[in-house]
This record gives C-alpha cells, sequence and structure tokens, in this order.
C-alpha cells in the first residue's frame, strides 16, 4: 500500500488562474482531509469529504472547493489564485469520520506568482 | 476561540537529556490531543494521542485540563527524535478536524 498519494508534487501558477490538486487516499479509507500549511505554519484545515460530501468546512472562502469521487479519492480546487494561496496543500485520510488518526500525504507545493 | 499554542520554533538538546515540548490549547468544550511529528524527508504521522496514554518511541504527554497543556516529554533523547513536532487538538463532539500549533523543531546535537 503506496499510503495517501497526492498530485502533483509542485505546481507554479499566477495570479487569477485555477489549480485542481487530487488525492488518492490509504487503501481501506473512506475519508478524506484537506489542509492547507503555510511557511513556518501548522496545517489548517480546509475541508473534509465523506461519502462523496463536503462535511465540515474551514475557515476558507468558496474559492476553495472541493470533490470526492465514488472511489473515495478526491480533489480540491482554488479559484481566482491570490499570492497568499502559495502554500503546501495537504490531503489526510482516515478509516471513518471520527477519528483523529490522520494519514497525510506528502503534499502539493503551490506557488502563486 | 479554538487555538492551539507552541511557544517555541526551536528546541536544541543534547543527547541523553531530557526533552519537554510545550503545547497549551484554548477549546471550549471536550477536546482529543494529539501530537504529531514529521522527520526529515518524510511524511507528517502521529506520534500520540492522550487517550491512548501510551509511550511512543520512549515520549509520553498527560493532558492537563487545569493548565490546559499537552506537554510532550522523553527523559533521555536520541538524535534521531530530531523533526518538526505538531501538537493538535479536535472536538470529540464532531468530525475529527484537527487544529494544529505552529510546529516546534527539535534538534538533538550528539
Amino acid at each position: 500500500d503506496a499510503g495517501v498519494t497526492q498530485s502533483p508534487t509542485h505546481l507554479i501558477k499566477t495570479r487569477g488562474q485555477q489549480v485542481t490538486l487530487r488525492c488518492s487516499p490509504k487503501s481501506g479509507h473512506d475519508t478524506v482531509s484537506w489542509y492547507q500549511q503555510a511557511l513556518g505554519q501548522g496545517p489548517q484545515f480546509i475541508f473534509q469529504y465523506y461519502e462523496e460530501e463536503e462535511r465540515q468546512r474551514g475557515n476558507f472562502p468558496d474559492r476553495f472547493s472541493g470533490h470526492q469521487f465514488p472511489n473515495y479519492s478526491s480533489e480540491l480546487n482554488v479559484n481566482a489564485l491570490l499570492l497568499g494561496d502559495s502554500a503546501l496543500y495537504l490531503c489526510a485520510s482516515s478509516p471513518t469520520r471520527n477519528t483523529g488518526e490522520l494519514f497525510f500525504g506528502e503534499g502539493s507545493r503551490l506557488t502563486v506568482l | 476561540a479554538q487555538r492551539v499554542t507552541q511557544p517555541e520554533k526551536l528546541l536544541s538538546v543534547f543527547k541523553g537529556a531530557p526533552v519537554e515540548l510545550k503545547c497549551n490549547y484554548s477549546y471550549s468544550g471536550s477536546p482529543e490531543l494529539f501530537w504529531y511529528v514529521q522527520y526529515s524527508r518524510q511524511r507528517l504521522q502521529l506520534l500520540l494521542r492522550h487517550i491512548s496514554r501510551e509511550s511512543i518511541k520512549g515520549f509520553t504527554a498527560d493532558l492537563n485540563k487545569g493548565e490546559t497543556s499537552f506537554h510532550l516529554k522523553k527523559p533521555f533523547a536520541q538524535e534521531e527524535d530530531s523533526a518538526m513536532y505538531y501538537c493538535a487538538l479536535s472536538g470529540r463532539d464532531s468530525s475529527y478536524k484537527l487544529i494544529f500549533g505552529s510546529g516546534t523543531r527539535l534538534l538533538v546535537r550528539p
């Protein structure tokens, strides 16, 4: 089992563009959460997906949206990119919704110029 | 407000010395506390959680509700303990979103 896999690992965009990040959860996990980690900060919760629905959301604008597919994989979309969106985006999966034991991917590093 | 504070960005100790990584939290309900660790060139992973009351790799952490703290301790640091440590909390009354602190880098010198 490769664990949680994310793609792409690095990408560069310009202000105003849109980006899609992808995540495959660990085998047997049905819940996917996304976190944003700015340089020198801890991860910040964006949202959680379970049964193909957004179940909980952090304090992020509507420019951040997501999707979960029937195979439990997930996408994070960010529209109208701002310089401040530059960060490491982490995907984490868990076997159920109700656990704080998360399995993280290596992240997608987004740079907005 | 829900918040996790790790006051030290960097903690440097010598091998064999005791280690204490501080974590204070603010939460109005019933929290569950965690320590996550990220070793060099590895992904973020769970080290321990307070409800398990386990010792992992020699580390322990006790939840002190009076002081709202969850400090991570190890009596004798090893070089392989050098890593980034994050304290995190979640509410047990809802789906688990984790609130992370800003992290403490532990450097264990030989």
